[in-house]
């Protein structure tokens, strides 16, 4: 059982460049999420999804795209990229017990991408 | 609106004194639930506990300890006789029903903990 992981763990890119970070979870839950986190900025929501096929913006969402083909895999693309977007990314997956309520989220180890 | 507000930024501690980080929570929900997060020098997020709203027992795990009191809105974390190994940014987060809260948590900024040996 690995959790969630998340790949690559590191990566550098030209501004411009476009890139995918990849996060699978092997605990069968329907939700996931993408943060950035910067230095005094605490956890910032770019992009989540409540379920396989579906996606919303949240709160920082301009210049990044996400996908959620299959229910394990979240996928957070950077068309092109800008030095604003150098952050630690972590995905993070959760569920419910229903209601409408989430039940605590899983993170995975993160990725630091750094913009040049 | 639902938040979560961690007033102490950096908190600086010598080993094996007590430290208490302080979490403020806002809802209008009656039904919800807490939870701590530990983010160590290695960048990980590590899950602490859940407390949901209809639990008011506080909780003690090995050094750890959480004081739950809706009366003032208040979910605080205590670290007794901290380490060396405690030093970490520790998050405080509310999950509800609202209608902003729906799918999603809502985090503090963090504590970040230095402890001095």
């Amino acid at each position: 059982n690995a959790g969630v992981t998340q790949t690559p763990k590191f990566r550098v890119l030209k501004t411009g460049q476009s890139m995918t970070l990849l996060c699978a979870q092997d605990m069968n839950h329907e939700y996931m999420y993408w943060y950035r986190q910067d230095p005094g900025m605490g956890l910032r929501l770019i992009h989540y999804s409540v379920g396989e096929g579906t996606t919303a913006k949240g709160e920082v969402p301009d210049g990044y795209n996400v996908s959620r083909l299959k229910k394990q895999n979240f996928l957070l693309g950077l068309e092109s990229a800008a030095p604003s977007q150098t952050s630690v990314y972590f995905c993070a997956s959760s569920y419910s017990p229903g209601q409408g309520i989430l039940y605590e989220q899983y993170f995975g180890p993160g990725t630091r991408l750094t913009v040049t | 609106a639902q938040k979560v507000t961690q007033a102490q930024t950096e908190i600086s501690v010598v080993e094996k004194e007590d430290v208490t980080l302080d979490c403020v929570y806002e809802t209008r929900d009656t039904t919800y639930y807490l939870f701590w997060y530990k983010q160590p020098p290695s960048g990980e997020l590590v899950f602490l506990i859940r407390r949901n709203s209809f639990d008011e027992q506080n909780e003690i795990s090995g050094r750890y300890s959480w004081n739950f009191q809706k009366s003032t809105s208040s979910f605080n974390f205590t670290i007794t006789a901290s380490q060396v190994v405690d030093s970490a940014v520790y998050f405080c987060a509310l999950s509800t029903r609202g209608y902003y809260g729906n799918n999603r948590l809502a985090f503090g900024k963090g504590n970040q903990v230095v402890v001095i040996p």
